[in-house]
């Protein structure tokens, strides 16, 4: 069974474009993250949300905009798509925000701009 | 100074060989501190918490030195399928705001 699931796992498209990427998890876990993978492999917070709540939002450019619709999903919405976005982009789960909890991630989505 | 630093490597060990990893951190208020491991092109995995006691898991042992505000991995008796990248992870922020910080990472190479 899988654990944290994303969607799509590869994504090509061009400047300019607005795309989605969707998560889930089914571990009943309260948090959920968005982090972004470089070129250089450097895994870096985007986002987290606590029970459908925001709660850490590092500098990212507004046009990437999170939605989470109940606890068990996290989406992330990117407008005006720019060739700097392309990465891997991982969304993680962890039963709260503390930070001694394991945090669990899903298998990536490989986001290629042209 | 980077908030979690790691030597890039790669390491390439020979298989049965002991090989070990450091990691500096630079916020003194740190509290929690893992390891995960990353595969080539899949997500990043637990590998172990790191304790202040120092703990073992197998042929893998951690240890923390606060004072020096760095952590090791000790992997012994090395295979094959130890070849990954191992990520130094320190837990930073504010307690209902905690977000983990990743280094980017060792490569290591286990030779045959």
């Amino acid at each position: 069974d899988t654990a944290v699931s994303q969607t799509p796992k590869y994504l090509v498209t061009q400047m300019g474009n607005d795309k989605s990427i969707k998560c889930e998890q089914n571990l009943g876990h309260d948090t959920m993250y968005w982090y972004k993978q470089d070129s250089k492999k450097f895994l870096k917070i985007m986002f987290s949300y606590n029970n459908k709540e925001l709660i850490i939002n590092e500098t990212v450019p507004n046009r990437f905009s999170p939605k989470s619709p109940d606890k068990a999903h996290l989406n992330l919405h990117i407008n005006s798509l720019e060739l700097g976005d392309s990465a891997v982009y991982f969304c993680a789960s962890s039963q709260d925000t503390a930070g001694n909890y394991e945090q669990y991630f899903g298998p990536g989505t490989r986001l290629t701009v042209t | 100074r980077k908030e979690v630093e790691q030597d890039p490597g790669p390491f390439n060990v020979p298989e049965g060989a002991t090989v070990a990893f450091n990691c500096t951190y630079s916020n003194s208020a740190s509290q929690s501190f893992f390891w995960y491991r990353q595969d080539c092109r899949k997500e990043p995995k637990l590998l172990m918490s790191v304790y202040s006691s120092g703990n073992e898991d197998g042929r893998f042992t951690a240890q923390l030195n606060r004072a020096s505000q760095y952590i090791s991995l000790l992997i012994r008796d090395s295979k094959l399928s130890d070849s990954a990248t191992y990520l130094c992870v320190v837990n930073n922020g504010n307690f209902g705001n905690e977000k983990l910080t990743f280094g980017t990472g060792t490569r290591l190479t286990i030779i045959p």
